[in-house]
């Protein structure tokens, strides 16, 4: 698994800070989106979702936000810890055409620093 | 309850060579998909369907065929290998189109 994330662009945080993970998507139409996270040798991970409509949208020791003006999501994560460490993916979709198109960014590598 | 089960997870083919990565979902979802993952790529949308019977074309769909007979099986098909399809494969699934999805855990294929 670990050659998945050969070329990744990599964001290193001390445990217990917090972390902030960037996406920029690429289609101003799309109107859900969706982090995954991703271990190494496993697949994608559900995180958490938000729908074009809003622009925050927490979860356990997670939040997102969205940017509709220029095309950005972030995903913030509270007191990093260990177990964090992976690739995360932001995927968007246009769901309101009724397509099924998922298309993913290419990742963010967290490494968690003890 | 299995989740979504991809076969096999290590696969090493000649060029030339056919054959058929499986996936098989147990949680009744209408929607499937097939992905492979490159190194600095992310994911890319190979097929997918939204039900038995119906399928459409992703973002590289070509030297791939998929078919849905059953609402559980999803097989992918690779007509005559070629080395840039050395990669590893994600099935995914999802009962609705705004749920998030279900991956299994990945084949390894490499052509050489």
């Amino acid at each position: 698994g670990e050659s998945v994330g050969l070329h990744l662009p990599t964001l290193s945080v001390q445990e217990g800070d917090n972390s902030i993970i960037n996406c920029a998507y690429s289609n101003s139409a799309s109107d859900y989106f969706i982090w995954y996270k991703q271990e190494s040798g496993k697949g994608p991970q559900f995180i958490i979702d938000i729908r074009s409509n809003m622009d925050k949208r927490q979860g356990q020791r997670v939040t997102v936000l969205l940017n509709k003006t220029v095309k950005h999501l972030s995903l913030q994560i509270a007191a990093t810890q260990p177990g964090d460490s992976a690739v995360y993916f932001c995927a968007e979709n246009l769901v309101a055409s009724g397509t099924y198109k998922y298309i993913f960014g290419t990742g963010t590598r967290l490494k968690v620093l003890a | 309850n299995a989740g979504v089960t991809q076969t096999p997870k290590f696969q090493v083919l000649k060029t030339g060579q056919s054959m058929t990565l499986q996936c098989a979902q147990d949680m009744n979802h209408e929607y499937m998909s097939w992905y492979r993952q490159d190194p600095g790529m992310g994911l890319r949308l190979i097929h997918y369907s939204v039900g038995a019977g119906i399928t459409d074309q992703g973002e590289v769909p070509n030297g791939y065929n998929v078919s849905r007979s059953t609402t559980e099986d999803f097989p992918l098909r690779l007509l005559s290998a070629a080395p840039s399809q050395t990669s590893v494969y994600f099935c995914a699934s999802s009962y609705r189109v705004t749920d998030g999805y279900t991956f299994g855990s990945g084949t390894r294929l490499t052509v050489v």
